[in-house]
């Protein structure tokens, strides 16, 4: 059982670049969620989706678009990469009592 | 508004107890969680309590609710050089599938 998974681990991009982080689950969760951690801040919401085909925004959406297009697949895209962006990223997935996070990508935006 | 609240950093001696403090401020809350994070890891589920508890215990863990206060804190028995890392207390928002993040406290343990 892999839980979350989550690709890449790393990745350095330049400014204005897109690219999209990976997020899978094997756990049948309806809900997931993408934060961002950055320094002092904890963990901010940035996109969540409560089912397949249904997305919504959280605390800090711009610049970012998700899709849900089956259960197990959650990906998060950066549309023009800025050095804002610069965080590590997590993905997570919830049962009903339970919030269940992916091991994170380290982005650079240079 | 929703918020929760932690210090930033906590120092303790191996050995010692190490009590980790959070507030918040939702009283709608369903259960309240702490995280452990790891250097270049992601967040570990330690345990959580359902809101209507005061108290509970898992092996060096033990956690104290007061819900008047709204206080939750993390108490490590024996502190090890191995539970060195940052702590999230979070909370679970009644009817949502919606998680609330402290900022984290990052426990150092001093051999």
């Amino acid at each position: 059982n892999a839980g979350v998974t989550q690709t890449p681990k790393f990745q350095v991009l330049k400014t204005g670049q897109s690219m999209t982080l990976q997020c899978a689950q094997d756990m049948n969760h309806e809900y997931m969620s993408w934060y961002r951690q950055d320094p002092g801040m904890g963990l901010r919401l940035i996109h969540y989706s409560v089912g397949a085909g249904i997305t919504d925004q959280g605390e800090v959406p711009n610049g970012y678009n998700v899709s849900r297009s089956t259960t197990e697949d959650f990906p998060l895209r950066l549309l023009s990469a800025a050095p804002s962006q610069t965080s590590v990223y997590f993905c997570a997935s919830t049962s009903i009592d339970t919030q269940y996070f992916g091991p994170g990508t380290r982005l650079t935006v240079l | 508004g929703e918020d929760v609240e932690q210090s930033l950093f906590l120092s303790v001696r191996e050995g010692d107890s190490s009590v980790i403090n959070c507030t918040y401020t939702d009283s709608s809350s369903t259960y309240l969680y702490w995280y452990k994070q790891e250097p270049g890891a992601g967040l570990q589920l330690l345990t959580y309590i359902f809101s209507n508890m005061d108290m509970k215990q898992d092996q060096r863990l033990t956690v104290l609710l007061n819900k008047k206060d709204k206080h939750l804190s993390l108490r490590i028995a024996d502190t090890q050089t191995g539970d060195s890392a940052i702590y999230f207390c979070a909370e679970s928002i009644r009817g949502t599938y919606k998680y609330i993040f402290g900022t984290g406290t990052r426990l150092k343990v001093l051999a």
